[in-house]
């Protein structure tokens, strides 16, 4: 069982729409990380929620953590190209700096 | 400033064969974690360092597989002997150790490697 479920698993859109990935698990969390990846390279944070509720906003990137801690979602307005890759929520479980992935939401924007 | 340095970047070796991954973490981080991705498996966490101490190693899949960390600017993953099923992109990142719970991980580049 993955203690964090992502939905969709793939998403392919055209450049301009908008679009939401969800980050699920019936655990609560500390806190809750988003990273990107793209091809041939290793995941980048984009942003760290600690707080229930909490929204945060990174340009057309908008992150929200679950009032009761359990899940997440990215929401990203006007998808550009340079928006593709692999989308990982993670989370800190077990001892302190453990971090568990999430199974990955796939984004392939086109023009 | 660099980021984390992986070595190889490539490795395709024949089942049985001993894989040596290395990598060197960002200057000043305490932290060091090595990850296994796979397609079916997704981002698994094999092992991490704190201050070159193994910390948690319950995702190493078997003995086949050890890691250390001689010093703060060096580690090594092996596998020996290499099976097929290893077949995968391992990486390694860093972190300064500094707050559990919001630490930034910078991983870098990753290892592909391919066991025939």
């Amino acid at each position: 069982t993955q203690l964090l479920e992502q939905s969709p698993q793939f998403l392919s859109i055209q450049e301009g729409e908008n679009l939401t990935v969800y980050c699920n698990s019936s655990s609560v969390f500390s806190s809750l990380q988003w990273y990107r990846q793209e091809p041939g390279e290793g995941p980048v944070l984009l942003v760290t929620v600690v707080t229930g509720g909490e929204v945060k906003k990174l340009k057309r990137l908008t992150f929200q953590f679950g009032d009761a801690r359990k899940d997440s979602s990215l929401h990203i307005t006007a998808a550009q190209t340079g928006d593709t890759g692999l989308y990982l929520c993670a989370a800190f479980t077990g001892t302190a700096s453990k971090l568990t992935f999430g199974t990955g939401t796939r984004l392939q924007v086109t023009l | 400033d660099a980021g984390v340095i992986q070595s190889p970047r490539h490795e395709v070796t024949e089942m049985g064969q001993e894989v040596t991954l290395r990598c060197k973490p960002i200057s000043g981080h305490n932290s060091l974690f090595w990850y296994r991705q796979t397609m079916m498996r997704g981002l698994e966490l094999l092992i991490y360092f704190n201050n070159n101490v193994p910390i948690d190693d319950s995702g190493m899949p078997e003995d086949r597989f050890s890691a250390k960390m001689p010093n703060a600017s060096f580690s090594t993953l092996k596998i020996q002997p290499s099976e097929p099923r290893d077949s995968a992109v391992y990486f390694c990142a860093s972190s300064p150790g500094i707050s559990s719970g919001t630490d930034t991980q910078y991983f870098g580049p990753g290892t592909r490697l391919t066991v025939l």
